[in-house]
Parts: structure tokens; sequence; C-alpha cells
């Protein structure tokens, strides 16, 4: 039972560039969301899917696009890396009725230069 | 607005003590409470509550929820300095307009001492 995978752990990124985080689960949860976690801010909601074909914004969607072709898998776009979007990222999952609580994966530490 | 506030935002104890943290929310319909440990690392689960007045305990902690109230208290008794972390809490809500979501408190971050 892998929970939720996310990759990769660790990724350096120039200003400009782009990229794709990737969060997979294998519980059939419906809901899928992406959070980043900087020092002293908690956790912020960027973008959440309540299934397959459906995605809403979070707090922080400037900058980042998601889709969600599939229940398994939730992929997090960024468009054109800025130093701002250093953080660290997980990605976390749930059935929608809440039921068995909330899985997160093992993060992902992006660094923009 | 949907909130949820934790308090205190840090606390220093030495090992031996016990300590209580608190969760309390203002979110419209509430769903379930749960609390995560986070160390260095992602958040790990430890608890779902959704009645008031059921305890539930892993070890040595514990947690419960009052609906009333609004609010719950993580107990941490016996602390080590591996319960060194930050502990979050979240409120699930399901609203009529079909939004789901899991609100954070910006968490509680505690400091044992050897």
């Amino acid at each position: 039972n892998a929970g939720v995978t996310q990759t990769p752990k660790f990724q350096v990124l120039k200003t400009g560039q782009s990229m794709t985080l990737q969060c997979a689960q294998d519980m059939n949860h419906e809901y899928m969301s992406w959070y980043r976690q900087d020092p002293g801010m908690g956790l912020r909601l960027i973008h959440y899917s309540v299934g397959a074909g459906i995605t809403d914004q979070g707090e922080v969607p400037n900058g980042y696009n998601v889709s969600r072709s599939t229940t398994e898998d939730f992929p997090l776009r960024l468009l054109s890396a800025a130093p701002s979007q250093t953080s660290v990222y997980f990605c976390a999952s749930s059935y929608l009725t809440g039921r068995e609580g909330y899985t997160f994966g093992s993060g992902t530490r992006l660094t923009v230069v | 607005e949907d909130k949820v506030v934790q308090s205190p935002l840090s606390l220093v104890v030495h090992e031996g003590d016990t300590v209580t943290l608190n969760c309390s929310y203002e979110v419209t319909n509430f769903r379930s409470l749960l609390w995560y440990k986070q160390e260095k690392k992602a958040p790990t689960f430890l608890f779902m509550l959704t009645s008031s007045g059921i305890e539930k305990k892993s070890g040595r902690l514990s947690s419960i929820l009052d609906k009333k109230e609004l609010s719950s208290i993580l107990n941490i008794t016996a602390t080590q300095t591996g319960d060194s972390a930050i502990y979050l809490c979240a409120v699930y809500n399901i609203r009529t307009s079909g939004t789901y979501k899991y609100i954070f408190g910006t968490g509680t971050r505690l400091k044992v001492l050897a």
C-alpha cells in the first residue's frame, strides 16, 4: 500500500524554467490537493480536485497549474519558476466524505535560483 | 470566513511534563477534526475526531472534541524529546454549495528539553 507518492523529493530550478511535480495515490481517493509550506506560514492550499476532470483554486494559485485526468494522479505544474516559489510542496488526498482522514505525501523541496 | 486557531503558538517544556494543546474552530458544516505531528518532513496523522466527548488515545497522546465549544484538545503525557514537533490541527467541512475543504491552523511548536 503505497499511499500518496510524490516525486521528485528535491529539485533545483533556474528562474523561468518550468517543471511538473508528480503526485499519485493508490487509495481511490476522490479529493486531492497541493499545499506549499514556507517557514512561519503554515500550510497554504494551492489547488485541489474533487474528482477526475474537476479542479479548483486554493489560496495561492498564481503561477501554478493542475489537471486531474485520472483518479490516481494530480500533477502540479510550475509555468515559469520564480524565486518566490522556493518552498516545500505537499500533496494530500482523502475520500470526499473525509472518512479515514487525510494522507500526505512525503513532500518536494523546491529551490528556484 | 472559516478559520482554525491553535494555541499556544509555541511551548517549551521539560521531559516528563504533561502538555495540552488547543484547537478552536469557526467552520460551517463541520465534518471532522484532525491532528497531525510534523517534524522536519510531512505531517503524520495522529487522530481524527467526529463525535463530541469521545476520547481517542494512542500511547501517551490523547485527544477529545467538544462540538458545543467548537474546540479540541491534544494531550501529551510524560513528554519525551521525541515529541518535539509542530502539531497541526485541521477541520474538514463540506458546504451545501459542494465545496470541500480542509482548513489548517498554523500549528503549535512544541519543544521538549531533556
